[in-house]
């Protein structure tokens, strides 16, 4: 079975400075995407951005970018020039590619951003 | 347009009472997913549909849970006999097919039993 693990419960970071959380996971399929989402306190689930297992170019979304690297089954999210409004849990999800869709979920990281 | 809203936003129950979690997805969304956010447990899947059949199952934690979609549309997540346990978020998503990369996300409700 598949698992997926975030190693750091709480992050902090100063606006406008650049934060990296962790995640990790497991898995004997080679075909798979990877998730970051951003959970509000609004409880809002919110996606902020996909990688694709087969695709070696890490993807990025404005100011936020992953670092996957498939063999080590490790990616990470980088947030740069940190905003107040990234305050929020971050969460890792893997899903297949095959014929199970449902998103196995890490259990999140806490973000502070400090003013 | 509109996304997926979810209803009631908070629900308090006494332990042993029905309660039914109801989830409007986005209009043509094909596919239907419900999760459940625990403390401390993180998000762990239920039960997905694609139109209004239920190929994966696998999540309800116990029989005293099930789930309906009618239409193709709205969804109901029903917990007979409340236990204390079963206090958590119930999230619902959707996607416009099943294959799709992004699942659209509603603001949850809120589950608490006493």
């Amino acid at each position: 079975a598949q698992t997926v693990t975030q190693s750091q419960p709480e992050m902090s970071v100063q606006e406008a400075e650049t934060v990296t959380l962790s995640c990790t996971y497991d898995t004997s399929e080679s075909d798979y995407y990877l998730f970051w989402y951003k959970q509000p306190p609004s409880r809002q689930m919110i996606l902020v951005i996909r990688q694709e297992a087969y695709k070696q170019q890490n993807a990025t979304e404005n100011r936020f970018s992953v670092n996957f690297q498939k063999a080590a089954k490790s990616f990470s999210l980088k947030i740069s020039d940190s905003q107040l409004g990234d305050a929020a849990m971050y969460f890792c999800a893997y899903r297949s590619s095959r014929n199970n869709r449902k998103l196995i979920w890490g259990l999140g990281t806490s973000l502070a951003v400090n003013p | 347009g509109a996304g997926v809203s979810q209803s009631p936003s908070n629900k308090v129950t006494e332990k042993g009472k029905d309660v039914e979690l109801r989830c409007d997805p986005i209009s043509g969304h094909t596919a239907l997913y419900w999760y459940r956010q625990s403390l401390g447990q993180g998000l762990e899947f239920l039960i997905y549909f694609q139109g209004n059949s239920a190929p994966d199952k696998s999540g309800l934690p116990s029989d005293r849970f099930s789930a309906e979609r009618t239409g193709g549309s709205v969804s109901t997540l029903t917990i007979q006999r409340t236990q204390q346990e079963d206090s958590a978020v119930y999230l619902c998503a959707s996607s416009l097919l099943v294959n799709s990369y992004e699942q659209y996300f509603g603001p949850g409700t809120r589950l608490t039993v006493t």
